[in-house]
């Protein structure tokens, strides 16, 4: 079983539309969570953290569920410019930040 | 601010030719990862500088690939010799520190093709 493990995709949606990514992790040890977005030949990039009361930014919404070892990520209003690869990350507890990536999730939003 | 540099961009070469990836961290940062993406394995870590010291290497596939950071603002990664197995793109990533929650910034990749 991978450590994290993400629906590929793609997810294909409209402009204006609302989706939302799914991951879970194995490691019940795991301490961080982040979503990462990487572009087409592009390196990743921090998309936002993921804490345990859930949080926002703008019109993205990180869910995490530690009992169920579920982490999620909704966007609002997908704009042309969402599309991406999005990469649900997460680092286990002691030593230092090792992440680990699952292998992430496509989005295209068509007009 | 300049981030994470990698060179070279591209890089094609022959199996069995050796391979020598470079990497600036960003200047502060004292946390300095490697790692590989490949379509079958996704994103994998290779190996983790704190302070230029390795401490986890465990990633590294075999004794082909060494690294090595000696100073605060430069490390190699080194594929000797290379093999067609091993074309995947190559990213340096840094952060101010090792800890958990600190945010690591990635470099624009080395793409590498082995025939």
């Amino acid at each position: 079983r991978k450590e994290v493990e993400q629906d590929p995709g793609p997810f294909n949606v409209p402009e204006g539309a609302t989706v939302a990514f799914n991951c879970t992790y194995s490691n019940s040890a795991s301490q961080s969570f982040f979503w990462y977005r990487q572009d087409c030949r592009k390196e990743p990039k921090l998309l936002m953290s993921v804490y345990s009361s859930g949080n926002e930014d703008g019109r993205f919404t990180a869910q995490l569920n530690r009992a169920s070892q579920y982490i999620s990520l909704l966007i609002r209003d997908s704009k042309l410019s969402d599309s991406a690869t999005y990469l649900c990350v997460v680092s286990l507890s002691g030593g230092y930040n090792k992440l680990i990536f699952g292998a992430g999730t496509r989005l295209a939003v068509h007009p | 601010d300049a981030g994470v540099i990698q060179s070279p961009r591209h890089e094609v070469t022959e199996m069995g030719q050796e391979v020598t990836l470079r990497c600036k961290p960003i200047s502060g940062h004292n946390s300095l990862f490697w790692y590989r993406q490949t379509m079958m394995r996704g994103l994998e870590l290779l190996i983790y500088f704190n302070n230029n010291v390795p401490i986890d290497d465990s990633g590294m596939p075999e004794d082909r690939f060494s690294a090595k950071m000696p100073n605060a603002s430069f490390s190699t990664l080194k594929i000797q010799p290379s093999e067609p197995r091993d074309s995947a793109v190559y990213f340096c990533a840094s952060s101010t520190s090792g800890g958990n929650w600190e945010t690591q910034y990635f470099g624009p990749g080395t793409r590498l093709l082995v025939l």
